[in-house]
């Protein structure tokens, strides 16, 4: 299947800065690829789809200008949160679809936490 | 509304058998996924099913029936490394996923 990686792994910050998460597939050219959210003890929530060379479709209730998404490339995602506050510390995961049956090939994931 | 319904919680002994059920009121169906995440760590993918039926993969199988919006995964031989969260996955009629909120299975020795 699809190799994605994530980087950072981790992330520690302050409050009212901005971090950048990469997506990067390895091994996969990906038009498209997911980004979702997921609170402790809760399901993954998908934020937006990223697709290459074009703009990102959010869900509802996500706000783009908060979550900053570029797919510049067929290999690599970045989601940038901006001025993040305490409550967007959470576990960012992306993922593309691939393989036989269209399922999700995920990258390792990037917790979050802003102080 | 669309809706998936997993039970929050199971526990279940080291060597025996566990069925996860799984429930879905969804606009369409195209699919139904199962992933497995260990705590702090992404999904990975399990089965798919899109027709009624078993599916059968090692000691992972997985079984569908659209007539009553319902699946099960079922786990044999239960080993202390398949604790975990297993979340249930539909894809609708805009091909969209929709998740469920994942089943933690604790494994005891």
């Amino acid at each position: 299947g699809a190799v994605v990686s994530q980087h950072p792994s981790w992330v520690i910050c302050k409050s009212g800065t901005s971090v950048k998460i990469e997506c990067r597939s390895l091994d996969f050219q990906a038009t498209t690829m997911f980004w979702y959210r997921q609170f402790p003890k809760q399901s993954l929530m998908l934020m937006a789809t990223s697709n290459e060379g074009s703009k990102a479709t959010y869900e509802q209730g996500v706000e783009k200008d908060k979550f900053l998404i570029n797919h510049a490339s067929l290999t690599l995602s970045t989601l940038t949160v901006t001025s993040a506050h305490p409550e967007d510390s959470s576990f960012y995961i992306c993922s593309n679809p691939g393989g036989d049956y269209n399922e999700q090939f995920f990258g390792p994931g990037t917790r979050l936490t802003v102080l | 509304g669309q809706n998936i319904d997993q039970p929050t919680e199971m526990t279940a002994t080291e060597g025996a058998i566990v069925q996860i059920n799984c429930t879905y009121q969804t606009s369409g169906f195209n699919g139904l996924f199962w992933y497995q995440q260990h705590a702090g760590e992404a999904p990975t993918f399990l089965s798919y099913n899109v027709l009624d039926g078993l599916e059968e993969k090692g000691r992972f199988s997985s079984f569908l029936s659209r007539s009553k919006g319902y699946s099960y995964l079922l786990l044999k031989e239960l080993q202390m490394k398949d604790s975990a969260s297993y979340l249930c996955a539909v894809v609708d009629s805009n091909y969209q996923l929709i998740w469920g909120a994942g089943t933690k299975l604790i494994i005891k020795p």
